[in-house]
């Protein structure tokens, strides 16, 4: 079967550090992988995803890392502020036959203290 | 600029109550998708609609039907809410894949 994980349930980093969120998933024929950020209250937001024939992606202030050897995904986040204070979320997409399928990881909690 | 609309955002039903849950898009966006999120686990498909009068099932379909009647209208319902319903419920939206879609803020239910 196929799964989504995380290693970490909760992530507690001080203010202007590196944040870095782990994933692994078990599905090598996925054709994306995503991050997602939930505010309290609020909505999954999508913040960058990674094509699965790559190995690393920049945003602003967020870089995506795949390593495929291992079935690991990691988001970094430079200079970590407050704002990101959330829960993080990776998923893995792929698309057969005309249907997508979008399977969600458990989730992180991201703490950054001033 | 509202983006993805859920109402109500707070229910209390009684064990075989029924009801259904509003999502409104003002994206002009083909796909909409109804998940449920429960603690500790990620979010979960219950069903979809890649456009207007269309819909599918997701990974968890049982207990919930759907209809998209407007493009920018797209209705959960539960026809006897059970207690493993209780959950938080979201929509979302998107123009095409479901990689980059919108998500509404979320309905909180909870069934007695």
């Amino acid at each position: 079967g196929e799964s989504v994980g995380l290693h970490l349930p909760t992530l507690s980093v001080q203010e202007g550090d590196n944040s870095i969120i782990n994933c692994a998933y078990s599905n090598s024929a996925s054709d994306y992988f995503i991050w997602y950020k939930q505010e309290s209250g609020k909505g999954p937001q999508f913040i960058i995803d990674i094509r699965s024939n790559m190995d690393k992606r920049q945003g602003q202030r967020v870089t995506v890392l795949l390593n495929k050897t291992v079935k690991h995904l990691s988001l970094q986040i430079a200079a970590t502020q407050p704002g990101d204070s959330a829960v993080y979320f990776c998923a893995e997409f792929h698309s057969q036959g005309g249907s997508e399928k979008l399977v969600f990881g458990k989730g992180t909690k991201l703490t950054v203290n001033p | 600029n509202a983006g993805v609309t859920q109402t109500p955002k707070f229910r209390v039903l009684k064990t075989g109550q029924s009801m259904t849950l509003l999502c409104a898009q003002d994206m002009n966006h083909e796909y909409m998708y109804w998940y449920r999120q429960d603690p500790g686990m990620g979010l979960r498909l219950i069903h979809y609609s890649v456009g207007e009068g269309t819909t599918a099932k997701g990974e968890v379909p049982d207990g919930y039907n759907v209809s998209r009647l407007k493009k920018q209208n797209f209705l959960l319902g539960l026809e006897s809410a059970a207690p493993s319903q209780t959950s938080v419920y979201f929509c979302a939206s998107s123009y095409s894949t479901v990689i980059e879609a919108f998500f509404g803020q979320g309905t909180r239910l909870t069934v007695v």
